[in-house]
This record gives C-alpha cells, structure tokens and sequence, in this order.
C-alpha cells in the first residue's frame, strides 16, 4: 500500500531536549517536504526536498533541521525544542504527474513541548 | 508570495443541503494552481480538487465543484448535498505553479458542520 509514515504520532517533550521525528515513504517520490499546522493558520511548510541530499527551507524553518540522506526518508530534527514548536506536524510526499502533482501526507504528528 | 484568506472560521449547513465555502488568493504568479483538502477529525489531510490558472473550465470531482473565478482570485469550494461525514475542517491552498503541489501555502481554514 502506497503510503507516508510518521513516527511518532504523539510526543510530549520538555524544552531543550532533542527530538528527531521520522518520515518514510514506499513510493519512490523524489519530492518531500514538512508542515507544521496551528489553529487559525493553517498547514505552513517548515522544510522541503527536491531529491536525495537537495533541502531547502519553507516559510518557517527556524528551530527546525532535516536530512534527505536517502529518498524514502525525510526526518525532522528538533535540536533544542521550545513551547512555541507544539504543532501538528505533517509530512507529504510527491507524485510528478503530466499535468498535476499528487500529494500523499502522512497521518500527523502531534508535537507537545513543555 | 502567494496568500490564501478564508474568511469563514465556521459554517453549519443541513444534510442534503450545498454549502460554498469561500477562498480568495493574492498571487504574483503568472501560473499557479488552487487545491481544497478535508481535514476530518481524525487528523488525516485528504485531497479533493484542484484547479489550475489556465484552466477554461471549473473542476468537478464527485459531490465537489471548484466555482473559479480569476477577475476576483477566488476560488469558492461547493460541495452539493450535504452528508454527516462532509463535517470537518476545510483548507484552500494555492502553489507557485500551475498543477504543482510543490510548497504550497495554505489558508486558516473553515471548520464545516453538517447538521442531520
């Protein structure tokens, strides 16, 4: 089954602990990116992917790091967490299509930072 | 930079009813397209419709039309006939390319209840 995956789906953290939170498509997809999602403004993109080692930041990439070493991995680091990063993250895969793109996102990651 | 406004936080319609959703976008693009996703409770970011700038005619997909019209860069989501299962947030997005869901930007969101 063609499908994103996002580990873990619940998190709650204290501030400044390192958190890493994983992404893993089965789609070959070459294009990955991160979302973060908070009440009243919506899905805004943290980081993207164009392919294997090619990242690039989003609209709100501060305090946020990734790694595209291989294609069906796309983790989000967090290297010193702060109350301001609880979110509902998501990350979203690609298909390039003839005319229009499809975009698989992965079921959510809800991120608690204390 | 492109900028979504939807202006309707919440909106309640009957089952069997259509409800319009509203959207309007601000882009310098000269080529971009519109998507509309279902948010249900459960979390999950489900596609629904998309619409590209250049396209002459408004997109369909099942109960779902795209009402786009480009002289007032809004792009209104009507659902026709209502269901229970049609409650659930609503996000209209828009990206820097025509059929590109590439770095899209998205707007606040209209949370849809249907009523039985």
């Amino acid at each position: 089954e063609a499908q994103v995956t996002q580990n873990p789906r619940y998190l709650i953290t204290v501030t400044g602990k390192k958190l890493t939170v994983t992404c893993s498509q089965n789609m070959n997809h070459e294009y990955m990116s991160w979302y973060r999602q908070d009440p009243g403004l919506g899905l805004r993109q943290i980081y993207y992917s164009m392919n294997v080692e090619v990242t690039d930041k989003g609209d709100v990439p501060e305090g946020y790091k990734v790694s595209r070493k291989e294609k069906r991995n796309f983790p989000l680091i967090l290297e010193s967490p702060s109350p301001n990063q609880t979110s509902l993250y998501f990350c979203a895969s690609i298909l390039s299509g003839k005319s229009t793109d499809t975009q698989y996102f992965g079921p959510g990651t809800r991120l608690t930072v204390l | 930079a492109q900028k979504i406004t939807q202006t309707q936080p919440g909106m309640f319609v009957q089952e069997k009813e259509a409800v319009t959703l509203d959207c309007t976008y601000d882009t310098s693009d000269p080529s971009y397209g519109l998507f509309w996703y279902k948010q249900p409770s459960s979390g999950e970011m489900i596609f629904l419709i998309y619409q590209g700038s250049y396209d002459q005619q408004n997109a369909t997909e099942g109960r779902y039309s795209l009402n786009f019209q480009k002289a007032r860069k809004s792009a209104n989501l009507v659902i026709s006939a209502s269901q229970l299962g049609d409650s659930a947030m609503y996000f209209c997005a828009t990206g820097p390319y025509s059929g590109s869901a590439r770095q899209l930007t998205f707007g606040s969101g209209t949370q849809l209840t249907v009523l039985p």
